[in-house]
């Protein structure tokens, strides 16, 4: 079957620096995104990824290895604002979406 | 883990026809479900809000006789694209909020429905 593996929450202080992993294993592969989601809010697009390697866009880079079905979102100088869930979502050969299940990120003063 | 579903997944239709996609809970109940579009590599937009039993919400600039809302069921939403033209071609989602315990405030993405119109 396919399947979206991410931590459930995580826990960082203001002005850090956090790293949101995510492991995937699905039916073919057409890119992995990332969204970043405010409670009552709808998903807001982060990155998209579909070759190996780091793509930075300001505080926020997303790294992606196909060979091994694994992604990871940084994001760096931490701030209040970024307290969210960040969801992991990995397009497969039909060009469906696959989800992860969401990480609740909590940013701590 | 909760899993949410649509149908068809893909749909190509000629300009003028109606559309119907699904959007189902498989195991488990959810009295609200939202639809979204997305463009490419672009950010979800919320079209509506659904809520089991009752008229949809729908968010500014979005065509309720346009986007037909229908969510009879505590595990069934469905959207209808009535008289669809080319600029309604997009990427549907649906997600779905449990009510069964846990954190209410968790959504679960559907898969997505990609509408073409000719």
């Amino acid at each position: 079957g396919q399947n979206i593996d991410q931590p459930t929450e995580m826990t960082a202080t203001e002005g850090a620096i956090v790293q949101i992993n995510c492991t995937y294993q699905t039916s073919g592969f057409n890119g992995l995104f990332w969204y970043q989601q405010h409670a009552g809010e709808a998903p807001t697009f982060l990155s998209y990824n579909v070759l190996d390697g780091l793509e930075e866009k300001g505080r926020f880079s997303s790294f992606l290895s196909r060979s091994k079905g694994y992604s990871y979102l940084l994001l760096k100088e931490l701030q209040m604002k970024d307290s969210a869930s960040y969801l992991c979502a990995v397009m497969d050969s039909n060009y469906q979406l696959i989800w992860g299940a969401g990480t609740k990120l909590i940013i701590k003063p | 883990g909760a899993v949410v579903s649509q149908h068809p997944s893909w749909v190509i239709c000629k300009s003028g026809t109606s559309v119907k996609i699904e959007c189902r809970s498989l195991d488990f109940q959810a009295t609200t479900m939202f639809w979204y579009r997305q463009f490419p590599k672009q950010s979800l937009m919320l079209m509506a809000t659904s809520n089991e039993g009752s008229k949809a919400t729908y968010e500014q600039g979005v065509e309720k006789d346009k986007f037909l809302i229908n969510h009879a069921s505590l595990t069934l939403s469905t959207l209808t694209v009535t008289s669809a033209h080319p600029e309604d071609s997009s990427f549907y989602i649906c997600s779905a909020r449990s009510i069964a315990g846990g954190n209410q405030e968790t959504q679960y993405f559907g898969p997505g429905t990609r509408l073409l119109v000719l």
